[in-house]
């Protein structure tokens, strides 16, 4: 089965640093997706991307954060000025296009920030 | 958008069938249910998706009653690694996906 691929699987950061989050959607999918999950909660949505542009985006979702597919295959989270709570698991997810299809999730790149 | 509730936590023993129930008493019309499987430090993962009455794939069957109110995840014979936390998802809203609490469902030998 196609995969969302993610990189890098960790990254470390200390607090004020910006950090890039990259993920590679599976080839065909048109909507891409940005959740984060602190440890031991539940998953969180943070912002919907179509036809290059926001399509959706949750109150966490402020502007700190910024998202951008630079080319025609990767899909980018940039987190400004990060800050010890933005510590978590980021998910990236994509799905084909049609209304009730699935969604496709990375593994993550869990982010310490310190 | 409809609020979904789901037990915290089940425990279980291989070879049972689990049965997890979601409630969503605000569902509308054009809503879809679908559940999702988490493993602990991987994304989650499309287990199935109904509308309506019984839904079956390889992995698990979903019951949903007449008046869409709640359904049921129905897990045939689980085994240790079906230890996870499942999700129940109600929306008709693709662009925003969003998780409840989930149930963590705990497999016993």
């Amino acid at each position: 089965e196609p995969e969302v691929t993610q990189t890098p699987s960790h990254q470390v950061t200390q607090m004020g640093q910006e950090v890039i989050l990259r993920c590679v959607p599976i080839s065909n999918h048109l909507y891409f997706y940005w959740y984060r999950q602190i440890l031991g909660q539940k998953v969180e949505f943070l912002v919907s991307f179509y036809n290059n542009e926001i399509s959706e985006k949750s109150e966490i979702f402020d502007d700190q954060f910024s998202v951008e597919r630079p080319d025609g295959s990767n899909f980018t989270l940039k987190i400004r000025s990060t800050k010890l709570e933005d510590s978590a698991m980021y998910f990236c997810a994509s799905r084909p296009g049609q209304r009730n299809e699935k969604l496709f999730f990375g593994s993550g790149t869990q982010l310490s920030v310190l | 958008l409809a609020k979904t509730t789901q037990p915290i936590s089940m425990d279980s023993y291989e070879g049972q069938e689990v049965n997890i129930t979601c409630s969503h008493n605000n569902i509308a019309t054009n809503d879809y249910i679908t559940w999702y499987q988490q493993f602990p430090s991987q994304g989650p993962r499309f287990i199935i998706q109904g509308y309506k009455t019984k839904v079956t794939n390889e992995v698990a069957s979903l019951f949903i009653p007449a008046d869409r109110k709640s359904s049921t995840l129905s897990l045939p014979r689980v085994s240790l690694s079906d230890t996870a936390v499942y999700y129940c998802l109600v929306g008709d809203n693709f662009n925003k996906f969003y998780f409840g609490s989930g149930t963590k469902l705990n497999v016993k030998p």
